[in-house]
């Protein structure tokens, strides 16, 4: 069965650095998003992303957050100076389609755990 | 702004016991809502999808109802066994976001 698959499972970085977190799509997937989820608390949308244009981003998602489908198979998450608090899991979801119907439900990857020190 | 609120927190049953989980939210006007299971650690697993315009959706030993106009949805699971453990969330679907419920941990003991 088709899934979504995220690079590295685990990242350690400093304070100030730049990670970017890697995300493979099931293949025929149109729409694309991250989410987060900081340790006891819910899970966050940060951004939803399709035909290589942000269609909706939380507020959560400052200057600091980008995302690029650099190539056809990939999809990325970049924080560009890490700080303690976006320590989290980070998710990574696509879907077939967008909207109300069965073909839009939303597949998640197994996440990333980002460790801010 | 969509909050989504799930009862109880925690719930602990015994094997072969049938069991209800149950979500609220507070902005009908929603697509749809799924249902996921989170294992500790890990990713996310939907169970379910139900469209705003149904009232329930089956699969196996679960089922899903959608009462809209009243902002609730439960998950009834049958039959429970111990491979059940895990937090169950739902999420309800404005037109491109999922908002998150914290969550209910269930444990199944043996």
């Amino acid at each position: 069965e088709p899934e979504v698959t995220q690079t590295p499972s685990h990242q350690v970085t400093q304070m100030g650095q730049e990670v970017i977190l890697r995300c493979v799509p099931i293949s025929n997937h149109l729409y694309f998003y991250w989410y987060r989820q900081i340790l006891g608390q819910k899970v966050e949308f940060l951004v939803s992303f399709y035909n290589n244009e942000i269609s909706e981003k939380s507020e959560i998602f400052d200057d600091q957050f980008s995302v690029e489908r650099p190539d056809g198979s990939n999809f990325t998450l970049k924080i560009r100076s890490t700080k303690l608090e976006d320590s989290a899991m980070y998710f990574c979801a696509s879907s077939l389609t967008s909207g109300r119907f069965i073909r839009s439900a939303q597949y998640f990857g197994p996440g990333t755990r980002l460790l801010v020190l | 702004k969509q909050e989504v609120t799930q009862i109880p927190a925690a719930l602990s049953v015994p094997e072969g016991e049938n069991l209800v989980l149950n979500c609220s939210f507070t902005d009908s006007a929603i697509y749809n809502l799924q249902w996921f299971r989170q294992d500790p650690g890990k990713g996310l697993t939907s169970l379910l999808l139900i469209q705003s315009s149904q009232r329930e959706q089956t699969s196996g030993r679960l089922n899903a109802s959608l009462d809209k106009s009243s902002g609730r949805s439960t998950l009834y699971i049958a039959a429970s066994q111990p491979g059940d453990s895990a937090t169950y969330l739902c999420a309800v679907k404005g037109a491109q976001k999922l908002v998150f419920g914290q969550g209910t941990r269930l444990t199944i003991n043996p």
